[in-house]
Protein backbone atom coordinates (compact mmCIF):
# COMPACT_ATOMS: atom_id res chain seq x y z
CA UNK A 1 0.00 0.00 0.00
CA UNK A 2 0.93 3.55 -0.80
CA UNK A 3 1.73 5.61 1.84
CA UNK A 4 1.99 9.48 2.22
CA UNK A 5 3.24 10.68 5.38
CA UNK A 6 2.99 14.43 6.84
CA UNK A 7 4.93 15.21 9.32
CA UNK A 8 2.82 17.42 11.80
CA UNK A 9 -1.25 16.38 12.17
CA UNK A 10 -1.83 19.37 13.83
CA UNK A 11 0.04 22.59 14.35
CA UNK A 12 -0.06 26.14 15.70
CA UNK A 13 1.98 29.19 14.12
CA UNK A 14 1.89 32.78 14.61
CA UNK A 15 1.52 35.39 11.96
CA UNK A 16 4.88 36.24 10.65
CA UNK A 17 6.31 33.12 11.06
CA UNK A 18 8.34 30.68 9.11
CA UNK A 19 6.21 27.24 8.76
CA UNK A 20 7.04 24.27 6.99
CA UNK A 21 5.18 21.55 6.19
CA UNK A 22 6.48 17.97 5.45
CA UNK A 23 5.36 15.21 3.07
CA UNK A 24 7.13 12.11 2.47
CA UNK A 25 5.93 9.22 0.06
CA UNK A 26 7.27 5.65 0.34
CA UNK A 27 6.32 4.20 -3.38
CA UNK A 28 8.89 6.35 -5.64
CA UNK A 29 5.87 8.09 -7.25
CA UNK A 30 6.95 10.62 -9.54
CA UNK A 31 4.30 13.91 -9.11
CA UNK A 32 3.60 14.91 -5.63
CA UNK A 33 1.07 18.00 -4.85
CA UNK A 34 -0.23 20.30 -2.47
CA UNK A 35 -3.55 21.26 -1.56
CA UNK A 36 -5.05 22.85 0.91
CA UNK A 37 -8.98 22.13 2.01
CA UNK A 38 -11.47 24.65 2.97
CA UNK A 39 -15.05 24.15 3.61
CA UNK A 40 -17.24 24.80 0.67
CA UNK A 41 -14.23 25.23 -1.09
CA UNK A 42 -13.06 21.51 -2.06
CA UNK A 43 -9.79 20.96 -2.17
CA UNK A 44 -7.60 23.93 -4.12
CA UNK A 45 -4.26 22.82 -5.55
CA UNK A 46 -1.25 25.23 -4.48
CA UNK A 47 1.76 23.26 -6.04
CA UNK A 48 2.73 20.36 -7.69
CA UNK A 49 6.06 18.81 -9.05
CA UNK A 50 6.51 15.78 -11.61
CA UNK A 51 10.33 15.39 -11.26
CA UNK A 52 12.42 16.07 -8.44
CA UNK A 53 13.72 19.97 -8.67
CA UNK A 54 10.64 20.75 -10.71
CA UNK A 55 7.65 22.61 -9.54
CA UNK A 56 4.53 24.62 -11.13
CA UNK A 57 2.03 26.44 -9.76
CA UNK A 58 -1.23 25.22 -8.78
CA UNK A 59 -4.27 27.29 -8.61
CA UNK A 60 -3.51 29.55 -5.70
CA UNK A 61 0.27 29.70 -5.10
CA UNK A 62 0.65 32.96 -3.37
CA UNK A 63 2.28 33.15 -0.16
CA UNK A 64 3.53 29.99 -0.69
CA UNK A 65 6.61 28.51 -2.38
CA UNK A 66 7.75 24.60 -2.22
CA UNK A 67 11.06 22.26 -2.27
CA UNK A 68 11.33 18.74 -3.86
CA UNK A 69 15.44 18.15 -3.19
CA UNK A 70 14.55 13.85 -3.36
CA UNK A 71 12.13 11.92 -5.21
CA UNK A 72 9.81 10.94 -2.03
CA UNK A 73 10.04 14.30 -0.07
CA UNK A 74 8.02 17.61 -1.33
CA UNK A 75 7.84 20.37 1.29
CA UNK A 76 5.81 23.47 1.33
CA UNK A 77 7.10 26.68 2.44
CA UNK A 78 4.64 29.44 3.81
CA UNK A 79 7.46 32.44 3.94
CA UNK A 80 5.21 34.68 6.41
CA UNK A 81 2.00 32.85 7.74
CA UNK A 82 -0.74 34.90 7.65
CA UNK A 83 -4.34 34.17 9.38
CA UNK A 84 -6.08 33.53 5.72
CA UNK A 85 -3.49 30.53 5.33
CA UNK A 86 -5.31 28.69 8.44
CA UNK A 87 -6.96 25.81 7.08
CA UNK A 88 -6.35 21.74 6.00
CA UNK A 89 -3.40 21.05 3.90
CA UNK A 90 -2.88 17.77 2.12
CA UNK A 91 -0.38 16.29 0.38
CA UNK A 92 -0.60 13.66 -2.51
CA UNK A 93 1.48 11.41 -4.66
CA UNK A 94 0.86 9.67 -7.58
CA UNK A 95 2.60 7.77 -10.70
CA UNK A 96 3.51 9.11 -13.96
CA UNK A 97 1.17 10.72 -16.26
CA UNK A 98 -2.42 9.87 -16.90
CA UNK A 99 -4.59 8.39 -14.64
CA UNK A 100 -2.59 7.05 -12.32
CA UNK A 101 -4.84 7.92 -8.80
CA UNK A 102 -4.02 10.41 -6.20
CA UNK A 103 -2.82 9.31 -3.08
CA UNK A 104 -3.52 11.20 0.17
CA UNK A 105 -2.01 11.86 3.48
CA UNK A 106 -4.05 12.56 6.49
CA UNK A 107 -3.63 15.78 6.35
CA UNK A 108 -1.97 18.91 8.60
CA UNK A 109 -4.31 21.38 10.33
CA UNK A 110 -2.86 24.24 10.24
CA UNK A 111 -3.95 27.20 12.76
CA UNK A 112 -2.22 31.00 12.16
CA UNK A 113 -3.12 33.08 15.41
CA UNK B 1 -11.01 29.47 -16.30
CA UNK B 2 -11.74 26.01 -15.11
CA UNK B 3 -14.35 25.06 -13.16
CA UNK B 4 -16.26 22.18 -11.67
CA UNK B 5 -20.38 22.05 -10.52
CA UNK B 6 -21.61 19.16 -7.76
CA UNK B 7 -24.55 19.55 -5.65
CA UNK B 8 -23.19 20.50 -2.07
CA UNK B 9 -25.48 18.28 -0.31
CA UNK B 10 -27.74 15.00 -0.96
CA UNK B 11 -29.66 13.08 1.31
CA UNK B 12 -30.73 9.53 0.63
CA UNK B 13 -32.00 6.09 2.74
CA UNK B 14 -30.33 2.82 3.18
CA UNK B 15 -30.44 0.36 0.29
CA UNK B 16 -31.40 2.86 -2.45
CA UNK B 17 -29.89 4.20 -4.93
CA UNK B 18 -28.17 7.79 -4.98
CA UNK B 19 -26.29 10.04 -8.31
CA UNK B 20 -23.75 12.92 -7.60
CA UNK B 21 -23.33 15.11 -10.96
CA UNK B 22 -20.86 17.17 -12.01
CA UNK B 23 -20.21 19.22 -14.80
CA UNK B 24 -17.36 21.03 -15.45
CA UNK B 25 -15.54 24.05 -17.79
CA UNK B 26 -11.66 23.39 -18.31
CA UNK B 27 -9.37 23.26 -20.35
CA UNK B 28 -7.29 19.92 -22.16
CA UNK B 29 -9.70 17.85 -20.69
CA UNK B 30 -7.89 14.76 -19.98
CA UNK B 31 -10.34 12.50 -17.50
CA UNK B 32 -12.88 13.05 -14.25
CA UNK B 33 -12.45 10.86 -11.33
CA UNK B 34 -14.16 10.56 -7.77
CA UNK B 35 -13.25 10.45 -4.30
CA UNK B 36 -14.47 9.92 -1.35
CA UNK B 37 -13.59 11.64 2.00
CA UNK B 38 -14.92 10.03 5.33
CA UNK B 39 -15.11 13.33 8.03
CA UNK B 40 -11.33 13.35 9.23
CA UNK B 41 -9.61 11.05 7.37
CA UNK B 42 -7.89 11.77 3.78
CA UNK B 43 -9.72 11.56 -0.04
CA UNK B 44 -9.40 7.95 -1.35
CA UNK B 45 -9.55 7.43 -5.57
CA UNK B 46 -13.54 5.68 -6.20
CA UNK B 47 -12.79 5.68 -10.40
CA UNK B 48 -11.67 7.57 -13.26
CA UNK B 49 -13.62 8.18 -16.96
CA UNK B 50 -11.38 8.91 -19.84
CA UNK B 51 -13.64 8.03 -22.24
CA UNK B 52 -17.81 8.88 -22.55
CA UNK B 53 -19.77 5.74 -21.06
CA UNK B 54 -19.92 3.53 -17.57
CA UNK B 55 -17.21 2.28 -15.48
CA UNK B 56 -18.78 -0.16 -12.62
CA UNK B 57 -16.83 -1.02 -9.59
CA UNK B 58 -19.00 -2.88 -7.12
CA UNK B 59 -21.92 -0.57 -5.91
CA UNK B 60 -20.06 2.29 -7.33
CA UNK B 61 -20.62 3.22 -11.18
CA UNK B 62 -19.28 6.74 -12.83
CA UNK B 63 -20.44 7.80 -15.85
CA UNK B 64 -18.86 10.37 -18.55
CA UNK B 65 -19.83 12.28 -21.28
CA UNK B 66 -17.71 14.82 -22.75
CA UNK B 67 -19.41 16.28 -25.28
CA UNK B 68 -21.80 17.67 -22.68
CA UNK B 69 -19.08 18.20 -20.32
CA UNK B 70 -20.63 16.12 -17.41
CA UNK B 71 -20.50 13.33 -15.44
CA UNK B 72 -22.29 11.30 -12.17
CA UNK B 73 -21.44 8.79 -9.64
CA UNK B 74 -24.04 5.96 -9.10
CA UNK B 75 -24.05 4.37 -5.86
CA UNK B 76 -26.27 1.66 -5.19
CA UNK B 77 -27.48 -0.44 -2.14
CA UNK B 78 -26.44 2.54 0.33
CA UNK B 79 -25.08 1.82 3.44
CA UNK B 80 -24.84 3.51 6.14
CA UNK B 81 -20.99 3.75 6.15
CA UNK B 82 -21.63 5.59 2.46
CA UNK B 83 -21.79 9.04 4.46
CA UNK B 84 -19.12 10.90 3.40
CA UNK B 85 -17.91 13.75 0.93
CA UNK B 86 -17.59 13.32 -2.79
CA UNK B 87 -15.38 15.01 -4.62
CA UNK B 88 -15.32 15.09 -8.62
CA UNK B 89 -11.96 16.11 -10.38
CA UNK B 90 -10.94 17.01 -13.74
CA UNK B 91 -7.18 15.49 -14.72
CA UNK B 92 -6.00 18.39 -17.19
CA UNK B 93 -2.46 19.94 -18.17
CA UNK B 94 -1.12 16.88 -19.90
CA UNK B 95 -2.46 14.22 -17.28
CA UNK B 96 -0.46 16.21 -14.25
CA UNK B 97 -2.73 18.62 -12.59
CA UNK B 98 -5.93 17.45 -11.10
CA UNK B 99 -8.65 20.16 -10.14
CA UNK B 100 -11.11 19.27 -7.68
CA UNK B 101 -14.99 20.57 -7.15
CA UNK B 102 -16.36 21.61 -3.87
CA UNK B 103 -17.59 18.46 -2.88
CA UNK B 104 -21.01 16.98 -2.39
CA UNK B 105 -21.91 15.56 1.23
CA UNK B 106 -24.00 12.63 1.47
CA UNK B 107 -26.19 11.72 4.22
CA UNK B 108 -27.34 8.32 4.40
CA UNK B 109 -30.21 7.61 6.39
CA UNK B 110 -31.67 4.16 8.26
Amino acid sequence: DVKVTQSSRYLVKRTGEKVFLECVQDMDHENMFWYRQDPGLGLRLIYFSYDVKMKEKGDIPEGYSVSREKKERFSLILESASTNQTSMYLCASSRGQGNSPLHFGNGTRLTVT
Amino acid sequence: GQSLEQPSEVTAVEGAIVQINCTYQTSGFYGLSWYQQHDGGAPTFLSYNALDGLEETGRFSSFLSRSDSYGYLLLQELQMKDSASYFCAVLNTGGFKTIFGAGTRLFVKA
